[in-house]
């Protein structure tokens, strides 16, 4: 079964600081991988979507690059700003779009 | 397009009762999915569909039914609820199962089983 780990768990940055979120899955038979963010009580927006053939994608300040023989994906934040702070979410698909989730980053960006 | 959209917000039930979460999309997605989310463990698929007419069981189906008679809608069914039901539920669409399909997710239902 797939297990997808994500550190750390919580990460606390001042504004402007550029930060890397990590993300690690055991099975690299994956379709795509998947960036999302959460806000408290909010649903899930996906950010930035690697596809299997891909190495990296990019949107604005963000950053994903994707290792599959090696199980790891990193989420590269440039200049952060407090309204970053939110839970990010990885998650891998094998298949059909059904999704592999990590518990996530809760990251805080102090201003 | 109001994109993916779940009813109710919030619901308290107690164990044994019965209800039905909602879930509609208008973008006229083949593939949806719901998913639980609970603290320290992720979200967990629990069923997802195809298309109209076609639904499969996902990581955690046991307690919950689905159906799928149109393309909008993808209700999730507890059938005799229980304390370990106790969760946020998320609906998500897609239009396809393609490489490049991101997916889409409502605001979510928190569920509470007394």
């Amino acid at each position: 079964k797939q297990e997808v780990t994500q550190i750390p768990a919580a990460l606390s940055v001042p504004e402007g600081e550029n930060l890397v979120l990590n993300c690690s899955f055991t099975d690299s038979a994956i379709y795509n991988l998947q960036w999302f963010r959460q806000d408290p009580g909010k649903g899930l927006t996906s950010l930035l979507l690697i596809q299997s053939s891909q190495r990296e994608q990019t949107s604005g300040r963000l950053n994903a690059s994707l290792d599959k023989s090696s199980g790891r994906s990193t989420l590269y934040i440039a200049a952060s700003q407090p309204g970053d702070s939110a839970t990010y979410l990885c998650a891998v698909s094998p298949g059909a779009n059904n999704l592999f989730f990590g518990t996530g980053t809760r990251l805080t960006v102090i201003p | 397009n109001a994109g993916v959209t779940q009813t109710p917000k919030f619901q308290v039930l107690k164990t044994g009762q019965s209800m039905t979460l909602q879930c509609a999309q208008d973008m006229n997605h083949e593939y949806m999915s719901w998913y639980r989310q609970d603290p320290g463990m992720g979200l967990r698929l629990i069923h997802y569909s195809v298309g109209a007419g076609i639904t499969d069981q996902g990581e955690v189906p046991n307690g919950y039914n689905v159906s799928r008679s149109t393309t909008e809608d993808f209700p999730l069914r507890l059938l005799s609820a229980a304390p370990s039901q106790t969760s946020v539920y998320f609906c998500a669409s897609s239009y396809g199962q393609g490489k490049e399909e991101t997916q889409y997710f409502g605001p979510g239902t928190r569920l509470l089983v007394l």
